[in-house]
């Protein structure tokens, strides 16, 4: 079954407020790739993370990885309705071959 | 243009009847994938490939089948389809690290109906 676990499902916010998703997994990763999907459409690659604590920012967007490299966030800062999608995280579980685990995403709605 | 290809993009078939879709990428990927997509569920993996010949198996497998002889195809085999795999699916492509693949380049999607 899927080893990666995201929340929320939904998230609907106001365009201006913060929104985070959250991606844990019971095993250890060894990297953490967020995708954006919108409607519609198909899964677009934002950003791979790889070591223990690391911290990435596109613009609003800010990208965590856990130090024991078991749960990644995304973090958007004042939302905009172009922000309006779904969010994926995906995973490698360590030492165990190259298959990638996705979360089942969360689908946020932003409102003007 | 780097690009992933599927085709056809729109399946009805009824059950039983073979099927097959195909994927192409034009940017010498070693790493291909197929994964299905159905509302609540994500995205799950079916079956990825490391290069020519090698293939594995992904979270979902049963039902299907892949090959992989050329380096930038790779096939979804559908031998007996049924009303349960009736999805949206996505085959991705990318460069593959020493542990793990890199990015995904997706491509368009099929969307199979089974009756």
């Amino acid at each position: 079954g899927q080893q990666v676990m995201q929340i929320p499902q939904y998230q609907h916010v106001q365009e201006g407020e913060d929104f985070t998703t959250y991606c844990n997994s019971s095993t250890t990763l060894s990297n953490i790739q967020w995708y954006k999907q919108r409607p519609g459409g198909h899964p677009v690659f934002l950003i791979q993370l790889v070591k223990s604590g690391e911290v990435k920012k596109q613009k609003r967007l800010t990208f965590q990885f856990g130090e024991a490299k078991k749960n990644s966030s995304l973090h958007i800062t004042a939302t905009q309705t172009t922000d309006v999608g779904t969010y994926f995280c995906a995973g490698n579980v360590q030492h165990s071959g190259y298959a990638l685990n996705f979360g089942k995403g969360t689908s946020l709605l932003v409102t003007p | 243009e780097a690009q992933v290809t599927q085709n056809p993009r729109y399946l009805i078939t009824v059950t039983g009847k073979k099927l097959t879709v195909t994927c192409s990428q034009n940017m010498n990927h070693e790493y291909m994938s197929w994964y299905r997509q159905d509302p609540g569920l994500g995205l799950r993996q079916i079956y990825y490939s490391m290069n020519v010949e090698v293939t594995d198996k992904g979270d979902v497998p049963e039902g299907y089948k892949v090959s992989r002889k050329e380096k930038r195809n790779f096939p979804l085999i559908l031998e007996s389809p049924s009303p349960n795999q009736t999805s949206l699916y996505f085959c991705a492509s990318s460069w593959t690290g020493l542990i793990a693949p890199y990015e995904q380049y997706f491509g368009p999607g099929t969307r199979l109906t089974v009756t």
